[in-house]
């Protein structure tokens, strides 16, 4: 039971470059979730999913997509990657209750 | 603007003493709240909740104690060790815009364990 992974640990790209970064979860959760983590600033929602085929934007949602095909996945986009993007992202997934159970991140640097 | 909001960045303790980790938070619709524990290049796990019809609950070593009036939780961590030496997220959810168990979390603190 791997819990929450995340694809990739780490990744360097230059400001206009794309990139989609992979969230899985074998816990069968119906919620899955996408934050950013900045110095002094906590954890910041970016995007949510109630369930399969759903999504919605969360508290800082600009330049970013999501899409959630299957159930275990929930994928998280950027089209034109900028240097405010350099953060370290976490996803998150929860089953019916306030409980959420985090992925290990992965550290965005976008120069 | 912060609802939840934990002002002390940082906290010192030795082992075996008491650590003290407050939150404050501004919005009335929470009615649960977490805390969350983060080691570096690692993600948060989760530590212990307290549902707002509750006034304390512990677990272990943990209690957490929350005061509605004055919208204030507080984590007590006795006796504190160096393993517990982490960042501390506090985190509160409720039903608010619709959408369900979505976390508002604190800026965090870095507890250091002094042997």
């Amino acid at each position: 039971n791997a819990g929450v992974t995340q694809t990739p640990k780490f990744r360097v790209l230059k400001t206009g470059q794309s990139m989609t970064l992979l969230c899985a979860q074998d816990m069968n959760h119906e919620y899955m979730y996408w934050y950013r983590q900045d110095p002094g600033m906590g954890l910041r929602l970016i995007h949510y999913s109630v369930g399969e085929g759903t999504t919605a934007k969360g508290e800082v949602p600009d330049g970013y997509n999501v899409s959630r095909l299957k159930k275990q996945n929930f994928l998280l986009g950027l089209e034109s990657a900028a240097p405010s993007q350099t953060s370290v992202y976490f996803c998150a997934s929860s089953p019916h209750s306030h409980t959420q159970y985090f992925g290990p991140g992965t550290r965005l640097t976008v120069l | 603007d912060q609802q939840v909001k934990q002002n002390s960045p940082s906290l010192s303790v030795q082992e075996g003493r008491i650590s003290i980790l407050n939150c404050d938070y501004t919005n009335s619709m929470f009615d649960y709240f977490l805390w969350y524990k983060k080691y570096p290049a690692e993600g948060p796990t989760f530590l212990i909740s307290i549902s707002s019809i509750k006034d304390k609950n512990e677990d272990g070593r943990f209690t957490v104690f929350l005061n509605k009036s004055a919208k204030h939780l507080s984590l007590h961590i006795v006796p504190s060790q160096p393993g517990d030496s982490a960042v501390y997220f506090c985190a509160a959810s409720g039903r608010y815009g619709g959408a369900t168990n979505k976390l508002i979390f604190g800026t965090g603190t870095l507890l250091a364990v002094q042997p």
